[in-house]
């Protein structure tokens, strides 16, 4: 069985200050992991995703994610911040990158 | 071109009341794929087509919920006999292939049971 954690339901940080979202993952195999954000009134879009290629992972909007096996940890980053960056964000699980088992999520705010 | 589109998207019903929600795929994606995020939670996993059939239904809370792709595209999740704890924003998504490319996702249909 996959499962997800992450780490703080809200996150708050100034415009221009690194954003770093945590996700740690329980899985049984070797796991397909991804990070999505979902803004106010649309659909969940896909950040970025791990597929075992390479642990560190970039993605659009200047995210990126490193797989660490040994800490089974997805954190997210982004070196500095920007206002169009509040949302909300969940990380994701698959064993089969099928059925995918998502967090509770993180709403990150951006100070001005 | 166009992306997953969900019908209604907002749908207000009684308790006890039958409810049809649908959800239009990418054209030409195989998978396609149901969740249900209540609120303050993640999407959860509900029930998943390759194709027409149901690849997995693991995650249909009972015998309750039950959903359809007669054609391979077009699908319609039914709720029998509403409960107020089915109450939660049902979300679409769909994929070229089942466990090879990207999940796009709807943005949603918001079901209140009063």
């Amino acid at each position: 069985a996959q499962s997800v954690t992450q780490l703080g339901s809200h996150v708050s940080v100034s415009e221009g200050a690194l954003v770093l979202l945590r996700c740690n993952y329980s899985s049984s195999v070797p796991p397909y992991l991804f990070w999505y954000v979902q803004y106010p009134n649309q659909g969940l879009q896909l950040l970025l995703k791990y597929t075992s290629a390479a642990t560190l992972v970039k993605g659009i909007n200047g995210f990126e994610a490193e797989f660490k096996k040994s800490e089974t940890s997805f954190h997210l980053t982004k070196p500095s911040a920007h206002m169009s960056d509040a949302a909300e964000y969940f990380c994701a699980v698959s064993a089969t990158n099928e059925k995918l088992t998502f967090g509770t999520g993180t709403r990150l705010t951006i100070i001005p | 071109g166009a992306g997953v589109s969900q019908t209604p998207s907002n749908k207000v019903t009684e308790k006890g009341k039958y409810v049809e929600l649908r959800c239009d795929p990418i054209s030409g994606h195989t998978a396609l794929y149901w969740y249900r995020q209540s609120l303050g939670q993640g999407p959860e996993f509900l029930i998943y087509f390759q194709g027409t059939g149901a690849a997995d239904d693991s995650g249909l809370p009972n015998d309750r919920f039950f959903a359809v792709r007669p054609e391979g595209s077009v699908s319609t999740l039914k709720i029998q006999r509403t409960e107020r704890g089915d109450s939660a924003v049902y979300l679409c998504a769909s994929s070229r292939i089942a466990g090879v490319n990207e999940q796009f996702f709807g943005p949603g249909t918001r079901l209140t049971v009063l």
